[in-house]
């Protein structure tokens, strides 16, 4: 009865690092989704993917790559993080695109 | 790109009192989704709306799908300290891609004791 899992919830970076957030749903969900929530901007989508084997740019996708590895797991990856990637980045997932998502509780990434 | 506007950007109430905040666009919407989101957590949807005219209630949460489809409410009725939090409007364009649910900047609640 987990929902949607992310890993880690916390991440400090250095500048021109590179890592990968993990993200899983164990509700048979065909679509998923990372976003970013800065103060003031509210939920930006980064990527998606709308069924296994498929992915998709969202508003804010420079800087960025995602993997869908299975119909449970989607990845976002920062290839060279920079300070302007701060931020705290949730994983969703929704059987389909109209159904309301469910969210993961976030990881929250610092970039120095 | 496309713009959910979403009013107010905070409110501080009494508890007791009912909270009303709303989410305009330009744009023609097929679904408008109300999510809350309490401090260190994601957001947790509250209600769904499908067809223009809908009026949902969840406990003392209600929502409203406006007949243009371009617009929806939340009111919250007879504030408790736990409301507090953000509060999110989300809506699907009409035509729009599977995966673009945008959303509104937020409304954050706090409930004065």
């Amino acid at each position: 009865n987990a929902g949607v899992t992310q890993t880690p919830k916390f991440q400090v970076l250095k500048t021109g690092q590179s890592m990968t957030l993990q993200c899983a749903q164990d509700m048979n969900h065909n679509s998923m989704y990372w976003y970013r929530q800065d103060p003031g901007m509210g939920l930006r989508l980064i990527y998606y993917s709308a069924s296994e084997g498929t992915t998709d740019k969202g508003e804010v996708p420079n800087g960025y790559n995602v993997s869908r590895l299975n119909k449970r797991e989607f990845s976002l990856r920062l290839e060279s993080a920079a300070p302007s990637q701060t931020s705290v980045y949730f994983c969703a997932s929704s059987l389909s695109g109209g159904n309301g998502y469910t969210f993961g509780s976030g990881t929250r990434l610092t970039v120095v | 790109g496309q713009q959910l506007n979403q009013s107010p950007q905070s409110m501080f109430i009494q508890e007791g009192e009912d909270v009303s905040m709303n989410c305009t666009s330009s744009s023609i919407f097929n679904t408008w989704l109300w999510y809350k989101q309490d401090p260190g957590e994601g957001p947790v949807l509250l209600i769904a709306l499908y067809k223009a005219g809908e009026l949902t209630s969840n406990g003392r949460l209600t929502a409203q799908f406006g007949i243009t489809r371009k617009d929806s409410f939340l009111n919250i009725s007879a504030s408790i300290p736990s409301d507090v939090g953000i509060y999110f409007c989300a809506g699907q364009l009409y035509g729009g891609s599977q995966g673009n649910l945008i959303f509104g900047k937020g409304t954050k609640l706090s409930v004065k004791p």
